[in-house]
């Protein structure tokens, strides 16, 4: 089993729409929950961390379900510039180092 | 420029050759990270350093790769005898603590022909 899984889509919206991602991890004693977006042959960037409360970042928003070991993102009101992978992060069980999943990809379309 | 930088962006090397990745990262930033993704998927941990130390190593990690952080500061990673296989992007990333996150360099393309 994969550490941190992710459906590798594509997933394909329309402009507007709302889309929601979920990942699950396999580390019980991770403390730390990020998620990532990748542009097409760029390096990751922090898009959010996720906190146990959930946290809201304009029409992203992301949630912790620690007792189900999964992670999601909502997109709401999707645009263009939204298509991206976009990267499930959860530190292992030391804290040293993060681990990624392999990706989401979305494709907004007009 | 307070972001990580690497060097090169890209290199292309006959299969059996050495190649040597640089990358230095925000200066405030004691923990460095080197990664390596391949076309869908995402990035896969090789090595990490804390100051110079280098604290773990991925079993990814072959005798073929040494990395290196001299003083505390910008970091080598080497390949020997590269292979096909090695193609990928080499991501170097460094941060204060993992709590936070990491800053990814823009990454070094490997291709081996």
């Amino acid at each position: 089993r994969k550490e941190v899984e992710q459906d590798p889509g594509p997933f394909n919206v329309p402009e507007g729409a709302t889309v929601a991602f979920n990942c699950t991890y396999s580390n019980s004693a991770s403390q730390s929950f990020f998620w990532y977006r990748q542009d097409c042959r760029k390096e990751p960037k922090l898009l959010m961390s996720v906190y146990s409360s959930g946290n809201e970042d304009g029409r992203f928003t992301a949630q912790l379900n620690r007792a189900s070991q999964y992670i999601s993102l909502l997109i709401r009101d999707s645009k263009l510039s939204d298509s991206a992978t976009y990267l499930c992060v959860v530190n292992d069980n030391a804290g040293n180092m993060l681990t990624f999943g392999g990706g989401t990809r979305l494709m907004v379309k007009p | 420029d307070t972001g990580v930088s690497q060097d090169p962006r890209h290199k292309i090397t006959k299969r059996g050759q050495n190649v040597t990745f640089r990358c230095d990262p925000i200066s405030e930033h004691n923990r460095l990270y080197w990664y390596r993704q391949t076309l869908g998927q995402g990035p896969e941990f090789l090595t990490y350093f804390q100051n110079e130390a280098q604290l773990e190593k991925s079993r990814l990690l072959s005798d073929r790769f040494s990395a290196e952080r001299p003083k505390g500061s910008f970091s080598t990673l080497e390949i020997q005898r590269t292979e096909q296989g090695d193609s990928a992007m080499y991501l170097c990333a460094s941060s204060l603590t993992v709590f936070y996150g990491y800053t990814f360099g823009s990454g070094t393309r490997l291709t081996v022909v």
